[in-house]
């Protein structure tokens, strides 16, 4: 099964405002990877994340990895028409990373 | 630049039939890997080849068998279509395990 958990599962959100999807797990992860899917696209990859507590920007988007490296957060300020999609996180399972479910985001212009 | 191609884009196939899907990185990357993605329910991993010359399965393995054929190319093969196997197939690749992955643009198989 998924060794990653996201909520929420979807998000409606007006352009303009803020988006913030999370990322679980139940165990502690090497490494936690973030990826966007645009509809009818493929999943590009956006970041990994290795360090207790790291804080990454690009842009709008900053990604956090928890303290604990158990849990992680993409959040989008100011969204706009052109963040619509559905991103996924990814956490290492033996050779291998597994996707969360994702979060699939739609923003109203 | 082509990065990882996958072909064909489009496959209908009727149940009990066999096709191989291939997949073809020029990024010199080690590992390369098979998902299924089907609506609500994420990507899921088949098959995955860590480096040349190995293969492991994935989350759903039945019903597929893979051939890592050399460092760049890694096919993936249903024996016998099922309506179950109805999914968009991505192959990915990645420098080396736990790194970022390139993905295809995918093949929509709708089995009947």
């Amino acid at each position: 099964g998924q060794q990653v958990m996201q909520i929420p599962q979807y998000q409606h959100v007006q352009e303009g405002e803020d988006f913030t999807t999370y990322c679980n797990s139940s165990t502690t992860l090497s490494n936690i990877q973030w990826y966007k899917q645009r509809p009818g696209g493929h999943p590009v990859f956006l970041i990994q994340l290795v360090k207790s507590g790291e804080v990454k920007k690009q842009k709008r988007l900053t990604f956090q990895f928890g303290e604990a490296k158990k849990n992680s957060s993409l959040h989008i300020t100011a969204t706009q028409t052109t963040d619509v999609g559905t991103y996924f996180c990814a956490g290492p399972y033996r050779d291998d990373m597994r996707f969360g479910a994702g979060t699939r985001l739609t923003v109203k212009p | 630049n082509a990065g990882v191609t996958q072909t064909p884009k489009f496959q209908v196939l009727k149940t009990g039939q066999s096709m191989t899907l291939q997949c073809a990185q020029d990024m010199n990357h080690n590992s390369m890997y098979w998902y299924r993605q089907d609506p609500g329910m994420g990507l899921r991993l088949i098959y995955y080849s860590a480096s040349e010359g190995t293969t492991d399965k994935g989350e759903v393995p039945n019903g597929y068998n893979v051939s890592r054929l050399n460092k760049r190319e890694f096919s993936l093969r249903l024996e016998s279509a099922a309506p179950s196997q109805t999914s968009v197939y991505f192959c990915a690749s990645s420098e080396r395990i736990n790194y970022g992955y390139t993905f295809g643009s995918g093949t929509r198989l709708t089995v009947v």
